[in-house]
């Protein structure tokens, strides 16, 4: 099975604009996690789609937001970008079962805001 | 609210040593424990997944260990390697449906 796949994987930005993220997971997952990882704050959960549905979202402001498609891939979009949101946002897949859930990380997303 | 702790932050030991991560976690009502890894720069790559009814799983030279009354998970890793060198992190699936990561361990293996 391929793995999750985000794309891009490095991405500039000037502050004031705003970027969208993508992520494919593995085949037949139908949760999509994000988070962002920052050296300051380590890896702080964004939020977790399930069947299009946003299940849980972390303390982030409003200019953070994403959504899920039919097929399960998941988009996450930052508005009004800011200097301190320059971070690797990661994307993880999972396939939930009773007993709870594996998370599989894709490679992430190298973002840079100048 | 959960909190998970790392302890220690960074490790160096020479090539062959078996050693212990330690995470701590404030909420034993958890419904898993994941150990990572992470190289510099790149995504992560899970190690050990401990569901919370487990009290240990093993994979080739790594162990994980859960006692979820004591808030407490190790990671033991045996005749260590320089290709071991990396970030681990530990993460908590608490609360609905999201994880909370533990700071890290940056481990350095002397050859």
């Amino acid at each position: 099975k391929a793995g999750v796949t985000q794309t891009p994987r490095y991405l500039i930005k000037t502050r004031g604009q705003q970027v969208t993220l993508s992520c494919s997971p593995i085949s037949g997952h139908r949760s999509v996690s994000w988070y962002q990882q920052t050296p300051g704050q380590g890896l702080q959960f964004l939020f977790e789609y399930f069947s299009e549905t946003q299940r849980n979202k972390g303390n982030f402001p409003g200019r953070f937001s994403g959504r899920q498609f039919s097929n399960s891939r998941s988009e996450m979009n930052v508005s009004t970008l800011e200097l301190g949101d320059s971070a690797l946002y990661l994307c993880a897949s999972s396939q939930l079962d009773r007993d709870g859930y594996e998370q599989y990380f894709g490679p992430g997303t190298r973002l840079t805001v100048t | 609210k959960q909190e998970v702790t790392q302890i220690p932050a960074a490790l160096s030991v020479p090539e062959g040593e078996n050693l212990v991560l330690n995470c701590s976690f404030t909420d034993s009502a958890i419904y898993n424990l994941q150990w990572f890894r992470q190289d510099p720069g790149k995504g992560l790559t899970s190690l050990l997944l401990i569901q919370s009814s487990q009290r240990e799983q093993t994979s080739g030279r790594l162990n994980a260990s859960l006692d979820k009354s004591s808030g407490r998970s190790t990671l033991y890793i045996a005749a260590s390697q320089p290709g071991d060198s990396a970030t681990y992190l530990c993460a908590v699936a608490s609360g609905t449906y999201k994880y909370i990561f533990g700071t890290g361990t940056r481990l350095k293996v002397l050859a």
